[in-house]
């Protein structure tokens, strides 16, 4: 079974800081990672995902993410933050073998301030 | 292109009473998926259905819930004699297919309180 630790509930910053939000997952096997982004009373909306292939992922808005195997870890970042950026973000791990759903992290509150 | 619809939006029930929330999959959409999120909690995984069948459903508590995906019509999460713990925002997800690395896309929810 797999798991995902976000390691901070909320990260406030100020306008134009970069940012990182951090996730560790746990898995026996191999996995896919993704991040997705919920605005105050939305849905989720994906950012990015990594499937296979280069380590460093582009998403929308900016956002990039890095898998690293070794740590376990797939680091959400963003060089410039906006206000609107302000957001929950959440981790999600899901297993390669087919007909597996996306478990996701606890979320991580981002408060982007002037 | 619409995407996953949800309604309710929003709904009030009294305990013992029943809740329905109905989701419709993106258009060509095949498997649903339910999560629920509870404050400070995320999104918690229920269940992930394709057309007329149950893939997993690990997710679902054991009594009073449950949840169909028939070939015609949206999916429905129906939630029977309903308690205070219930109260939660209700979430549906679409996919094309059951491939792992698909994306896939959620719809703006269902908030269920229980008064």
């Amino acid at each position: 079974a797999q798991s995902v630790t976000q390691l901070d509930s909320q990260v406030p910053v100020f306008e134009e800081a970069p940012v990182e939000l951090r996730c560790n997952y746990s898995s026996s096997v191999s996995v896919y990672l993704f991040w997705y982004v919920q605005y105050p009373n939305q849905g989720l909306q994906l950012l990015l995902k990594y499937l296979s292939g280069s380590t460093l992922v582009k998403g929308i808005n900016g956002f990039e993410a890095e898998f690293n195997k070794s740590q376990t870890s797939f680091h959400l970042r963003k060089p410039s933050v906006h206000i609107s950026d302000t957001a929950e973000y959440f981790c999600a791990v899901s297993d390669q073998k087919a007909g597996t759903a996306l478990i996701f992290g606890k979320g991580t509150t981002l408060s982007v301030s002037s | 292109n619409a995407g996953v619809m949800q309604n309710p939006r929003h709904l009030v029930r009294r305990r013992g009473q029943e809740a329905r929330l109905r989701c419709s999959p993106m258009k060509g959409h095949s498997h649903v998926y339910w999560y629920r999120q509870l404050p400070e909690e995320g999104l918690k995984f229920m269940v992930y259905l394709q057309k007329e069948n149950i893939i997993d459903e690990s997710g679902m508590p054991k009594e009073r819930f449950s949840a169909e995906f028939p070939k015609e019509g949206p999916s429905i999460l129906r939630i029977q004699q309903v308690v205070r713990g219930d109260s939660a925002a209700y979430f549906c997800a679409s996919s094309l297919s059951g491939e792992s690395g698909n994306t896939i896309y959620f719809g703006e929810g269902s908030w269920l309180t229980v008064v």
